[in-house]
C-alpha cells in the first residue's frame, strides 16, 4: 500500500495567494483528518471527514479557510487569502472505522511557507 | 475538552539505556483510546504503540511499552535498549471512543539517544 500520499511537499507562496493542498487516503479508508502542526500550537486538527462528509470543522481557523473532500480518495485544503502566519506543517491522515482502534495513518506532510 | 500534557520538552539517554516520557491527560470519559506517536526528522508521524482505556494490561511493542495509570490518568511510555533511530520528537495522542474520531496531541518530548 502505498500510504496517505500529499502534495505538494513543500510550498512556498506570497501572502494573499491562493494555497491548495492535496491528499490522497489509503484506499478503504473512510475517514479523513486534517492537521495543522506549528511550533507555538503543536498538532491540531483542523477538520476530518467520515465517508467524504465533514464531521468536525471547530478547528478550521477561520472563513480564509475551506476543505473538500469529492469522493472516497480526495481531498483539499484550501486557504485563500494566505497570511505568514498559516506558515506550518499540514498533516493529511485516514483511518479506517472498522476498528475499536481507528488508528490513524499520517502523511509526509505539506511544509508551508507563507511569505 | 480534553487536554494531553507532556511535561518534557526534551529526554537524553544513552544508546542502550532505558527512557521514560511521561504524559497526563484529563477527561471524564471512561472510555477511551491513547497512543504514541513518534516523529522522527523526516516528519513524517508513525504510530508506536496503543492502549484501550478498557483493557488493564500494559500494551507493548517490541523494546516500547506503556505504563498506563487509569486513576491517575497517566500514560508514559519507556523505550528500552534505547537505539540511535529512536531519535525523534514523541506525541502522545488521546480519542475519545464515543465521541468522534479525533486526536487531541500533547506537546510532545523530543528523544535524544548518545551513542
Amino acid at each position: 500500500d502505498a500510504g496517505v500520499i500529499q502534495s505538494p511537499r513543500h510550498e512556498v507562496t506570497e501572502m494573499g495567494q491562493e494555497v491548495t493542498l492535496r491528499c490522497k487516503p489509503i484506499s478503504g479508508h473512510n475517514s479523513l483528518f486534517w492537521y495543522r502542526q506549528t511550533m507555538m500550537r503543536g498538532l491540531e486538527l483542523l477538520i476530518y471527514f467520515n465517508n467524504n462528509v465533514p464531521i468536525d470543522d471547530s478547528g478550521m481557523p477561520e472563513d480564509r479557510f475551506s476543505a473538500k473532500m469529492p469522493n472516497a480518495s480526495f481531498s483539499t485544503l484550501k486557504i485563500q487569502p494566505s497570511e505568514p502566519r498559516d506558515s506550518a506543517v499540514y498533516f493529511c491522515a485516514s483511518s479506517q472505522d472498522r476498528s475499536s482502534y481507528n488508528e490513524q495513518f499520517f502523511g509526509p506532510g505539506t511544509r508551508l511557507t507563507v511569505l | 475538552a480534553q487536554t494531553v500534557t507532556q511535561s518534557q520538552p526534551e529526554m537524553s539517554v544513552q544508546e542502550a539505556e532505558t527512557v521514560t516520557l511521561s504524559c497526563t491527560y484529563d477527561t471524564s470519559e471512561s472510555d477511551y483510546y491513547l497512543f504514541w506517536y513518534k516523529q522522527p526528522p523526516s516528519r513524517q508521524m508513525i504510530l508506536v504503540i496503543r492502549q484501550e482505556a478498557y483493557k488493564q494490561q500494559n500494551a507493548t511493542e517490541n523494546r516500547f511499552s506503556v505504563n498506563f495509570q487509569k486513576a491517575a490518568k497517566s500514560f508514559s511510555l519507556k523505550i528500552s535498549d534505547s537505539q540511535l533511530g529512536d531519535a525523534a520528537m514523541y506525541f502522545c495522542a488521546y480519542r475519545s471512543a464515543r465521541a468522534g474520531n479525533k486526536l487531541t496531541f500533547g506537546g510532545g518530548t523530543r528523544v535524544l539517544v548518545k551513542p
